[in-house]
């Protein structure tokens, strides 16, 4: 059983289209994240969630929004997808605040944007 | 603020051969330091950690230093296998966010 799963796995939508993102996780941990995995950049942070309807940007939040409704769901929805936002995204998991308890990840979403 | 370096990739190595991935950090303080590895078509995975200085993570096989020093964090394997092929992620903790790498692909030959 994968403690965190993300769908869909991969997706290509058009430019200017709104595309949402799903996180689901089965741990029933408090902190959530949605990053971006790019070529050179590592990963980088664009949103996190620490709670139920609590969230916070990460570094390049910009043109993204997040929700949670139910601590096992994370959605990150890309407004208006530009081509920019091409990458995999990958949502993580942890129990607490503090990185050293570890963050588990999911298998990434492949997303292109045309 | 607070950054990471790693060498860049790809690195391809013989099975067997010893293994050094280098990874160096700019932070205030002493943040505790990770490294994760990700295999091909997967997420990322924590390998080993350090909270403080001096602290040496391992597992499988893998071991790092936490050198304050030098600001180091360089990631060793004694003898590596054609299944540690993966890229590998240095990180640092920045007020309880991660700090990544670029990541540094390894490919191990037979």
């Amino acid at each position: 059983d994968a403690g965190i799963t993300q769908s869909p796995r991969h997706k290509v939508t058009e430019t200017g289209t709104p595309v949402t993102l799903r996180c689901h996780q089965t741990e029933n941990h408090r902190y959530m994240y949605w990053y971006r995995q790019d070529p050179g950049h590592g990963l980088r942070l664009i949103h996190y969630s620490y709670g139920v309807k609590d969230t916070d940007k990460g570094e390049v939040s910009d043109g993204y929004s997040v929700s949670r409704s139910k601590t096992e769901d994370f959605l990150l929805t890309l407004e208006s997808a530009t081509s920019s936002q091409t990458s995999v995204y990958f949502c993580a998991i942890s129990q607490g605040m503090d990185p050293s308890y570890g963050y588990t990840f999911g298998s990434g979403t492949r997303l292109t944007v045309v | 603020g607070d950054s990471v370096t790693q060498m860049e990739g790809p690195v391809t190595l013989s099975e067997e051969a010893f293994l050094t991935i280098n990874c160096t950090y700019t932070a205030t303080g002493y943040p505790s330091l990770f490294w994760y590895v990700q295999y091909p078509g997967e997420g990322l995975q924590l390998l080993l950690k350090a909270t403080k200085a001096d602290d040496k993570g391992s597992n499988k096989g893998f071991e790092a230093t936490y050198r304050k020093e030098t600001t180091s964090f360089h990631l060793e394997k004694g003898s590596v296998q054609v299944s540690d092929s993966a890229v590998y992620f240095c990180a640092l903790d920045s007020n309880y966010q991660l700090i990544w790498g670029a990541g540094t692909k390894l490919i191990i030959k037979p």
